[in-house]
């Protein structure tokens, strides 16, 4: 079975851009969660979609948004881009909210 | 608020020695569950175990064990016979309750672990 896949891997924007980051999540799971790591830190919560339906929104700008589509795969888009924006973005999957979470192997972004 | 601790930044051991990674948690919650992860040079977080706080027993598996003592609010992983595979950071992570954005985990800052040859 295949594991939670985000796509793309590495990216390289510019300040003021917009990036779009895709989520699949395991074959039968219907929620995803989106995670920010910093270099040098832990992963902070941004968003956790459940059935479609936001479930959860941490301390993040407007900038940042995100949805969930009918077939549980999620895009997370960040609008105006920072320069601390650069992290490595997580998408997590579980078969209910607040479930044992899998974790994908994240998006690089690099905002130049 | 919770809080997730892990007071050591780095630790570099040699192959063979046991090593053990403290995490210190803060909640308010009676219901959560605590987690950790290790995380590769690759960047995947690996699950490695999850323990419901209602359950204080001790957990081996293999050369990993776990240590969850309510009454000091730690959850403490030690390895074994450390191998050079074994070098990643380590996380540790509390859960909030569902009724608390969906039951988002919140992070440690993370170990470096480095097992050298």
């Amino acid at each position: 079975d295949a594991g939670v896949t985000q796509s793309p891997t590495h990216l390289i924007k510019t300040r003021g851009q917009h990036v779009t980051l895709r989520c699949s999540p395991i074959s039968g799971h219907k929620s995803v969660s989106w995670y920010q790591q910093v270099l040098g830190q832990g992963p902070q919560f941004i968003f956790q979609y459940y059935e479609k339906e936001e479930r959860g929104r941490g301390n993040f700008p407007d900038r940042f948004s995100a949805r969930q589509f009918p077939n549980y795969s999620s895009e997370l888009n960040v609008n105006a881009l920072l320069l601390g924006d650069s992290a490595l973005y997580l998408c997590a999957s579980s078969l209910v909210s607040g479930d044992g979470y899998t974790f994908g192997s994240g998006t690089r972004l690099t905002v130049v | 608020a919770q809080k997730v601790t892990q007071a050591q930044t780095e630790i570099s051991v040699v192959e063979k020695e046991d090593v053990t990674l403290d995490c210190v948690y803060e909640t308010r919650d009676t219901t959560y569950y605590l987690f950790w992860y290790k995380q590769p040079p690759s960047g995947e977080l690996v699950f490695l175990i999850r323990r419901n706080s209602f359950d204080e027993q001790n957990e081996i598996s293999g050369r990993y064990s776990w240590n969850f003592q309510k009454s000091t609010s730690s959850f403490n992983f030690t390895i074994t016979a450390s191998q050079v595979v074994d070098s990643a950071v380590y996380f540790c992570a509390l859960s909030a309750p569902i009724y608390n954005q969906g039951g988002k985990l919140i992070f440690g800052q993370g170990t470096e672990l480095s097992v050298k040859p």
